[in-house]
């Protein structure tokens, strides 16, 4: 079974760039897209972007050119990095496996990385 | 881009109730949906998939149905672990995989 494992949390100032983790266990993790998804504590979840197995990613536009997303397939390991953080960027972001069949579910999730940008 | 709307928002309910919650997508999304429950401090867990197939491992009190625009998560017989917030999310529009504001259920 595919396990997501992603990276600790991380405190920034704004201005400062982030890059953050999410690894894969099992060898069907090549051949899954890997979505990103933020949630503001106490708050509802928000879709950021996915990559594809070929490396191909897409944003939801609320995120377009505020955030990229990049894999490293022979790490199993997939990213999402920020070159100069705001303090709206703070939040728990989730990685999550998009399942496979007709793609309708994230059916794995990493525990979520807490980012807190604050000056 | 889809907007997907719950309701209610908030839900009080006890064990044992049968709970229904909606989810509205502003356009047809065929059965592109799924659901997950979330509980504080964890990431989210899948529930349902393309509308209404049950994720394995899910009890099979957790229901959903619906095709187009509207859809139903319905739980029979509510447990204490399913006290929870409750997410639809569309996958019609690649790439915006949006969710819905998500259903709290909680103890009446």
């Amino acid at each position: 079974e595919e396990h997501l494992v992603q990276s600790g949390a991380e405190v920034r100032k704004p201005g400062e760039s982030l890059k953050i983790s999410c690894k894969g266990s099992g060898q069907s993790f090549t051949s899954y897209w890997i979505a990103w998804v933020r949630q503001v504590p106490g708050q509802g979840l928000e879709w950021v972007g996915l990559i594809s197995p070929g490396g191909d990613s897409r944003y939801s536009p609320s995120f377009e050119g505020q955030v990229t997303i990049s894999g490293d397939r022979s790490m199993a390991t997939a990213y999402l990095q920020w070159s100069s953080l705001r303090a709206s960027d703070s939040g728990i972001y989730y990685c999550a496996r998009r399942g496979g069949g007709s793609g309708n579910l994230l059916d794995q999730w990493g525990q979520g990385t807490l980012v807190t940008v604050s000056s | 881009a889809i907007q997907l709307t719950q309701s209610p928002s908030f839900l009080s309910a006890s064990v044992g109730d049968r709970v229904t919650i909606t989810c509205r997508a502003s356009q047809g999304i065929r059965n592109a949906l799924a659901w997950y429950q979330q509980k504080p401090g964890k990431p989210p867990q899948l529930l349902i998939f393309d509308a209404s197939s049950l994720e394995s491992g899910v009890p099979s009190r957790f229901r959903g149905s619906g095709s187009g625009a509207d859809f139903t998560l319905t739980i029979n017989g509510l447990r204490p672990e399913d006290f929870a917030t409750y997410y639809c999310q569309q996958f019609e529009t690649y790439p915006q995989f949006t969710f819905g504001p998500g259903t709290t259920v909680d103890v009446k």
